[in-house]
C-alpha cells in the first residue's frame, strides 16, 4: 500500500530555508506513471499548489513561489524533497507531499501533512 | 496562472439536501477539473477527476459535471459525513491551481 510521509523541522526562523522530505513506501519514485508534488495550507486557509517534480527530475513550480522553491529526487532513498528559501511568517502552513498520476490527472495520494511554523 | 473561483464560499444544509457547488476557471481547461473533500485536520481526499469521473471508493451521491470554464459538484443527498470543505483544482496547465474552497456545514 502506497504511503507518503513528510519529515523536517517544525520551526524555521524568518529568512532561513525550509527543508522538507517526503519518504515514499509502496512504490518507486522512478515509476514513470506518476509524478510527485507539494501542496501547502496556511492555518484556517485554503490549499496552495507549490509544485511538481517528475520521475526524470523535471520540475514545475507555482509562479508566485518559483524564485524561492527547489524540488529534488533522491532515488537511492526513494524520497523527494522541498526547499523554500527566505521564509517569512506567510510561509507558515501545513505542508503536504503527494502523488499525482498521468492516467488520472489529479492528486490521488496525500501524505498526512506536517505543520511548519516560521517564527523567531 | 489559471484562476479558479468557487461559489458559494460557504453554505448551510440539512441531511438529505441536494447540494451544488460551482467552480469557474479564468480560461478554458477542457475537462481537467478535480474535486476534493477535506475534513478538519485531515489531508484532502480526491472525489472527482476529469470533471465527472468518480474516484474509486467514493459514494455515488457525489457527481461532477461541466467542461470548458464552468463546473459543478453535486451531492444528491447530503449525509452527516459530508459536512466538510470542498475544493476544485485545475490540472490543465503545468501549474495547477485550487479554488478557494466551499465549506458545507449543518443548518
Amino acid at each position: 500500500q502506497l504511503q507518503l510521509q513528510e519529515s523536517g523541522p517544525g520551526l524555521v526562523k524568518p529568512s532561513e530555508t525550509l527543508s522538507l522530505t517526503c519518504t515514499v513506501s509502496g512504490d518507486s519514485i522512478t515509476n514513470n506513471r506518476y509524478f510527485w508534488g507539494w501542496i501547502r495550507q496556511p492555518p484556517g486557509k485554503g490549499l496552495e499548489w507549490i509544485g511538481t517534480i517528475y520521475s526524470g527530475g523535471n520540475t514545475s513550480y507555482n509562479a508566485s513561489l518559483k524564485s524561492r522553491v527547489t524540488m529534488s529526487l533522491d532515488t537511492s532513498r526513494n524520497q523527494f524533497s522541498l526547499n523554500l528559501t527566505f521564509v517569512t511568517a506567510a510561509d507558515t502552513a501545513v505542508y503536504y507531499c503527494a502523488r499525482d498520476s498521468y492516467s488520472i490527472p489529479a492528486t490521488n495520494v496525500w501524505g498526512q501533512g506536517t505543520l511548519v511554523t516560521v517564527s523567531s | 496562472d489559471i484562476q479558479m473561483t468557487q461559489s458559494p464560499s460557504s453554505l448551510s444544509a440539512s441531511v438529505g439536501d441536494r447540494v451544488t457547488i460551482t467552480c469557474r476557471a479564468s480560461q478554458s481547461i477542457n475537462n481537467y477539473l478535480n474535486w476534493y473533500q477535506q475534513k478538519p485536520r485531515k489531508a484532502p481526499k480526491l472525489l472527482i477527476y476529469a470533471a465527472s469521473s468518480l474516484q474509486s471508493g467514493v459514494p455515488s451521491r457525489f457527481s461532477g459535471s461541466g467542461s470548458g470554464t464552468d463546473f459543478t459538484l453535486t451531492i444528491s443527498s447530503l449525509q452527516p459525513e459530508d459536512f466538510a470543505t470542498y475544493y476544485c483544482q485545475q490540472s490543465y496547465s503545468m501549474s495547477w491551481t485550487f479554488g478557494q474552497g466551499t465549506t458545507v456545514d449543518i443548518k
